[in-house]
């Protein structure tokens, strides 16, 4: 089991609200990447998020946005939420600049919008 | 658009039996990686491959990753029913950020 925790574990929302999901990196990481899981697919990338800016991104609308503070730990904003956003959200924590590069992903937030 | 296509996507194979599955990319990276999900789980990361012709092994499960042919194989030898799972392969494309194929879900029969 890794270090990496998220929050909440299930949330159900209406579309058209804004949702926030939370993750803390594992210790010694810099780097935290999102990324949304649908039904039956594999993780597609959101953002990655290094030293408090966003550093790269993948094709998301801007109404997927996010936060990295200073303790490295990450939000994850998606405003007016459509019945698509239905996924698993999975952040990963990693050292840049690491030898041996690695990610380590949490357990997921279950997001449901109806 | 960097592609990563595993096959095959389903696969269903008797106790002890060897099977292989395979990622192809589309494009140059230094970093390939194997993924395990369980359902309603997280991704159990099995594998880091690094350099043309790295072949890595743990249990059953063996790795391997040819950058030129830009290929990449996961083989299970003698499969348990505990080997059941979704697998993915991922491909990193630049600066750490990784793209995912679409998985293989393997189902063992005892």
């Amino acid at each position: 089991e890794t270090g990496v925790t998220q929050s909440p574990t299930h949330l159900i929302k209406t579309r058209g609200q804004q949702v926030t999901l939370r993750c803390s990196s594992q210790s010694g990481h810099n780097t935290v990447s999102w990324y949304q899981q649908a039904l039956g697919q594999g993780p597609q990338f959101i953002f990655q998020y290094y030293r408090e800016e966003e550093n790269g991104r993948g094709n998301f609308p801007p109404r997927f946005s996010g936060l990295q503070f200073p303790n490295y730990s990450s939000e994850l904003n998606v405003n007016a939420l459509e019945l698509d956003d239905s996924a698993l959200y999975l952040c990963a924590s990693s050292r840049k600049g690491a030898l041996y590069y690695e990610q380590y992903f949490g357990p997921g937030t279950r997001l449901t919008v109806t | 658009e960097l592609k990563v296509e595993q096959n095959p996507l389903f696969l269903s194979m008797q106790e002890g039996k060897n099977y292989t599955i395979y990622c192809n990319y589309s494009t140059t990276s230094d970093r390939l990686y194997w993924y395990r999900q369980d359902p309603g789980k997280s991704l159990e990361s099995l594998f880091v491959l690094l350099s043309n012709g790295a072949v890595k092994q743990e249990g059953r499960l063996m790795a391997s990753l040819d950058t030129k042919a830009r290929l990449s194989t996961l083989h299970i030898t003698a499969a348990v029913h505990d080997l059941s799972a979704t697998y993915f392969c991922a491909v990193d494309i630049l600066d750490d950020k990784i793209i995912f194929g679409k998985g293989t879900r393997l189902h063992i029969l005892p």
